[in-house]
Order: structure tokens, then sequence, then C-alpha cells
């Protein structure tokens, strides 16, 4: 079955760029979404197909997707930001997550 | 807008059947291009995919849990259910169920249900 792994943790400053990892074989080759989930909420999707933002998300929120990794770019980071995130793909009609990411914003 | 509500026992014994329901408001569970899923969460733990299943009636399932998971849709009622038979305390988990639809191939999640935290003990 297809796995995708994601850094437990990754901490950043305020204001900064934090860069969430995903990676899988030839993930470059699948469309990745990648989805927030704050404490006692349901996950928001914030990027999908790699690189795409949902209507209403900051541009702080990108996305790139090549080889076997892909990568959750949020520049300027805010305390607001500090989240678990996830990425996940479509595998042979499955669906897989990633482990998750908890973001800390220092 | 499109609204999620899980129902059901907050507490299951070991080996029996859990059961949920998942009713939708605001949209119609019949339409063609989403389908319906369930996920879930153990605390302090990641996402889990269970199923998920179209209108229509098919299904499709996560190949670690299939042998014990159906997935059901009333159309009527505009709801889908889960039925997780055989449950151990490895299935307590905050239950999520979610709508996926598809746009150019491209399928999301786009709205969730708030959760609700099942228990396995007896």
């Amino acid at each position: 079955s297809y796995e995708l792994t994601q850094p437990l943790s990754v901490s950043v400053a305020l204001g900064q760029t934090a860069r969430v990892n995903c990676g899988g074989n030839n993930i470059g080759s699948k469309n990745v979404h990648w989805y927030q989930q704050k404490p006692g909420q349901a996950p928001v999707l914030v990027i999908y197909r790699g690189d795409k933002r949902p209507s209403g998300l900051p541009e702080r929120f990108s996305g790139s997707n090549s080889g076997n990794t892909a990568t959750l770019t949020i520049s300027g980071a805010q305390a607001g930001d500090e989240a678990d995130y996830y990425c996940q793909v479509w595998d042979s009609s499955t669906v897989v997550f990633g482990g998750g990411t908890k973001l800390t914003v220092l | 807008q499109v609204q999620l509500q899980e129902s059901g026992p907050g507490l299951v014994k070991p080996s029996q059947t859990l059961s949920l329901t998942c009713i939708v408001s605001g949209g119609s569970i019949s339409s063609g291009s989403c389908y319906w899923n369930w996920i879930r969460q153990p605390a302090g733990k990641g996402l889990e995919w269970i199923g998920r299943m179209y209108s229509s009636g098919s299904t499709s399932y996560n190949p670690s849990l299939k042998s014990r998971v159906a997935i059901s849709v009333e159309t009527s009622k505009n709801q889908f259910s889960l039925n997780l038979s055989s449950v151990t305390a490895a299935d307590t988990a905050v239950y999520y169920c979610a709508r996926g639809c598809c746009t150019d191939g491209i399928c999301t999640f786009d709205y969730w249900g708030q959760g609700t935290l099942v228990t396995v003990s007896s």
C-alpha cells in the first residue's frame, strides 16, 4: 500500500517561512492535497492539486510537488497558523493520509 | 452551506458493532460528482480514511478495515451510515463524516462534520 511520510513537528519563528514536507514514492505524479487541523476542530482544505488554494485562503499558503516530495509552504507564519497539517493523495481508489505534522509558531 | 452532523452511541462494547449516522443538510446527498466518507482519528493521532460511498451505491473501503466495514446511504433521508463490526479498543476514536467532491477529476474533502467520539470499552 502507498505510504506518505511527514515529520512529526516543524517549528517556525513568527513572521518567517515554514515548510512542511510530505514524502512518497513518485508523489510528484499524484495530486496532493493539504489539510489544516486546529485542536478540537475538523480538518480544513488549504491546498489542493499540489499548488492550488481554495477561494478565501490567504496567499501565504502555497504548495509544490515534485519527485518524491510535496511541500506545503507558509510564508509570514502567524500565530493562527499553529496547527496540525496533513497531506493526502488518492491511490488505487483509496485515500491515503500522511501521519501529520504539528506546526509550532514561536 | 452544506452541513454534516454525526450521531450515534458514544460507547460501544468490545466485539459489538459500531453504528453511526451522518445527516446532510444544505445540499443533496444525490449530487452526482460527490461522494460520502467516514474518517476517524484516535486521540493524539492522525487521520485514517475508513471508506466512501456514492449515492449510486458503489463503495470503496480502506483495505485494512474492509472486512469489518459497511457504509450505506439513505437518499430519502439525505443521510449515510457507518457500521464497523467486531470492534476493539483500537477502534476508539473521533469519527468524522465528510463530503468529497471532484472537479476535473480532482477529488477533495470540502465539508466535514464536527466529529463524534466513540469509545470502545466494557
